[in-house]
């Protein structure tokens, strides 16, 4: 059964900062990876999709990796700003299946 | 806004009611997804529907009764609830058509008191 870790469970960073955001995966059999990110009481945006054959991805200030054979992801969140306040959750989907195996989420505060 | 829209967003209900959250999606997709998210569990997939069939159900109990009459709305009709079934419940949409590049869209989600 797949499983998923996020470390740190929180973080608190000061504003333009360069962090470092880390998943880790169980199982390697993986379709792709999800990066989200989730408001207080909202549903979640997805930020990041790296498919099991890619190595990483670029939006704008972030950047997501994935190392599939050792089960590891990371979000780069590079200078950041106090609207990254959220929770940052990580997912991977398994081959034949739709289903989503979520992180508990790394709730992330940056600081003014 | 995401395009996939839920109601109600805050629901209080006694163990003996019955009442329905409603999904609805404007992206055209053709999955529908409903998921479970409590205090300090991860998201937990409840029912997976891909062109108005069930296509996963992941043990849930039949207290909680999925429903997809076409591919832009989906319901989740709950009765004799108990306090442990508090949580925030949310809609999700996808293509449907290719499971590798496949994102997730998801609606605020209902937050669900049951007392």
């Amino acid at each position: 059964k797949q499983e998923v870790t996020q470390i740190p469970a929180a973080l608190s960073v000061p504003e333009g900062e360069n962090l470092v955001l880390n998943c880790s995966f169980t199982d390697s059999a993986i379709y792709n990876l999800q990066w989200f990110r989730q408001d207080p009481g909202k549903g979640l945006t997805s930020l990041l999709l790296i498919q099991s054959s890619q190595r990483e991805q670029t939006s704008g200030r972030l950047n997501a990796s994935l190392d599939k054979s050792s089960g590891r992801s990371t979000l780069y969140i590079a200078a950041s700003q106090p609207g990254d306040s959220a929770t940052y959750l990580c997912a991977v989907s398994g081959a034949g299946s739709y289903q989503l195996t979520f992180g508990k989420g790394t709730k992330l505060s940056v600081i003014p | 806004e995401t395009g996939v829209t839920q109601t109600p967003r805050h629901l209080v209900m006694g163990m003996t009611n019955k009442k329905s959250l409603k999904c609805e999606q404007h992206l055209g997709h053709n999955a529908m997804y409903w998921y479970k998210q409590s205090a300090k569990k991860p998201l937990e997939l409840m029912f997976v529907y891909s062109l108005e069939e069930r296509v996963e159900n992941n043990s849930v109990p039949s207290r909680f009764s999925p429903e997809c009459p076409n591919s832009s709305h989906l319901f989740l009709h709950l009765h004799t609830l108990q306090p442990e079934d508090s949580a925030l419940y949310l809609c999700a949409s996808s293509q449907g058509t290719n499971r590798r590049n496949e994102k997730l869209f998801f609606g605020s989600g209902t937050q669900l008191s049951v007392l």
